[in-house]
């Protein structure tokens, strides 16, 4: 059974520049959960999506966005990139959506995000 | 807000010794679950341990353990036999609890082993 895939595995952009960023799940999952991860902040919720519906969203500002299609695939969108936004996204993907005493969540290798 | 606290930057262990990394968490929850992941220089998280609050029975799989301290908030990893495999970062995780799902991570706990 192929784990979670995360594309691309790594990205180079400009201040300013907008990124997409794609996650797919493991077969049968229909929860993705996106997070941030750096240094200093550690690792950060963003958003969970389920049945193409966002469910949570982490304090994170508007310009993080995403979205999940029928499949359950997975795009998370950062416009008008700061430096700051420069980390390591990993998504992770679920049978159904959070809670906790039915949900192991199998994360995917990340993408790393870098803005000069 | 929730967090979650592991207080320990670095450790390091011998191999085939045993290595305790300390987790605290705050949450106003009574039913909740507590995870340990770990995440190795591939970066992929990998789930190690979960414990499920409302069981008194610490939670093992293998040469991994916990010791849950409920009153306490305390949810301590104990690796048993540690392999060189183990070197990794281990982040202790919580739900926030209430309506708002997912987890909260701690700041991570980087094992090194020594052969």
């Amino acid at each position: 059974k192929a784990g979670v895939t995360q594309t691309p595995r790594y990205l180079i952009k400009t201040r300013g520049q907008q990124v997409t960023l794609s996650c797919s799940p493991i077969s049968g999952h229909r929860s993705v959960s996106w997070y941030q991860q750096t240094p200093g902040q550690g690792l950060q919720f963003l958003f969970e999506y389920f049945s193409e519906t966002q469910r949570n969203k982490g304090n994170f500002p508007g310009r993080f966005s995403g979205r999940q299609f029928s499949n359950s695939r997975s795009e998370m969108n950062v416009s008008t990139l700061e430096l700051g936004d420069s980390a390591l996204y990993l998504c992770a993907s679920s049978v159904n959506f959070w809670r906790a005493e039915n949900t192991e969540a199998f994360f995917g290798q990340g993408t790393r995000l870098t803005v000069v | 807000a929730q967090t979650v606290t592991q207080s320990q930057p670095e450790m390091s262990v011998q191999e085939a010794e045993t290595v305790t990394l300390s987790c605290t968490y705050d949450t106003s929850e009574s039913d909740y679950y507590l995870f340990w992941y770990k995440q190795p220089p591939s970066r992929q998280m990998i789930l190690v341990i979960r414990q499920e609050a409302y069981k008194q029975q610490n939670a093992t799989e293998n040469r991994f353990s916990v010791n849950f301290q409920k009153a306490a908030k305390s949810f301590s990893l104990k690796i048993s036999d540690s392999q060189l495999g183990d070197a990794a970062m281990y982040f202790c995780a919580s739900p926030p609890g209430g309506s708002q799902g997912n987890l909260i991570f701690g700041k991570g706990t980087k094992l090194s082993v020594k052969p």
